[in-house]
Order: structure tokens, then sequence, then C-alpha cells
């Protein structure tokens, strides 16, 4: 069964340094993967996807993600962190193969942004 | 384009009391989704709906039922409700699953004493 680890359930960065989140999954076919990005008392929404295309995937507000199928990851990084990133965010895995999957979360990890 | 709403947004409920929460998405999705979130436990699927009239069961189905008689609404019901209830409700939606990105709505915050 395919799930997600996210390691780290509170990561602190100041404004301006690396954000590096990071994801491991488990799957027993090839996987479709995801971040998805929550900000305070709000839902979630899509930062960016992986579905086998290219493995260095770019979403929006300038983080991507690297899919490596060796070492089993899909952490999630931006070179610059601003304080309006302060959210917290989730991994996820499609639970099957194709379009018939649902998705599996991980437990999230919390970014704070000090000045 | 009001994307996925949910209501209520806030609700406080006494043990054994039941209510429904509604989703509606003006998307035209297939796919919709009930998840609920408690600290530390990520997001855990309640219940999904491929299309009008089906439903089916997620991770963590018991205690919970839905309806989906339209296309555009879901309908998650608590019959009797519990205090391991007690967590926010995410609906969200989508054109497919596995591989489609799923739009949430805002979230319902709900007490069970």
């Amino acid at each position: 069964a395919q799930s997600v680890t996210q390691l780290g359930s509170h990561v602190s960065v100041s404004e301006g340094a690396l954000v590096l989140l990071r994801c491991n999954y488990s799957s027993s076919v090839p996987p479709y993967l995801f971040w998805y990005v929550q900000y305070p008392n709000q839902g979630l929404q899509l930062l960016l996807k992986y579905t086998s295309a290219a493995t260095l995937v770019k979403g929006i507000n300038g983080f991507e993600a690297e899919f490596k199928k060796s070492e089993t990851s899909f952490h999630l990084t931006k070179p610059s962190a601003h304080m309006s990133d302060a959210a917290e965010y989730f991994c996820a895995v499609s639970d099957n193969v194709g379009s018939q999957g649902n998705l599996i979360f991980g437990k999230g990890t919390k970014l704070s942004v000090k000045p | 384009n009001a994307g996925v709403t949910q209501t209520p947004k806030f609700r406080v409920l006494k043990t054994g009391q039941s209510m429904t929460l509604l989703c509606a998405q003006d998307m035209n999705h297939e796919y919709m989704y009930w998840y609920r979130q408690d600290p530390g436990m990520g997001l855990r699927l309640i219940h999904y709906s491929v299309g009008e009239g089906t439903t089916a069961k997620g991770e963590v189905p018991d205690g919970y039922n839905v309806s989906r008689l339209k296309k555009q609404n879901f309908l998650l019901g608590l019959e009797s409700a519990a205090p391991s209830q007690t967590s926010v409700y995410f609906c969200a939606s989508s054109y497919f699953r596995g591989t489609d990105t799923q739009y949430f709505g805002p979230g319902t915050r709900l007490t069970v004493l």
C-alpha cells in the first residue's frame, strides 16, 4: 500500500534562507505525488504535482520539488523564504495506479519564518 | 465562480446529536471527497463520490454517512455525534481522481461536547 512520510512536524527558517521540506513515499507502482499548502484557517491548495513527466517540478510561489525514484523522495524546496510562506505543507501520494486512486496525505510540516 | 463552499463554518454539538454538513462546488467536477483533519494526523478520507448518486467509503468511514443527490452537492451526516468526531472537516472536488488537482473548501470546525 502507498504511504507518505514527512520528516519534521515543524521547520523554522529565517527570512531569505533556503526552505527544505522532506517527503518520502512508499509505492508499489509508479507514484503520482503532490504538495499542498494550508494557510491558517483555510483549506488546502495545490503547490505542485508530479505525474511522471519531468522529475523537477515547478509550482506556485517559487516552490519546486524533485522526484528521486532511487531515494523514494519528493522534497519541496524554495531558495529564499518569505514571511508569507509560513503555513502547513502536506505531501500526498495517489494510492493507485492511473486515474483511479485516492490521495494519501502525510501528517504535515508546519513552516515558521523568522524575520 | 465560488469554487468549493462549505456550510456551516463552525458548529458545536452535544454527544448523541445529529447534523449534516453541506458541500457545494460550481466547477462541474465528477469527484467529491470528505476529509477530516486532526492535529498531527494530516488529512484522512472519510467518504468520496465518483459521480451523482454514487458514494464509497474512505479510510475512516465509521460514524458518518454521505449522499450525492445532485452533482454539485455532497452531504456528510453524523447520526449520533461522539467526542471523537471533534475535528475540522474539509470537502474537496476534482475532475479525475488519482492524477488530478483537488480543490478544497474552507473547512467546518466541529466540536462535540
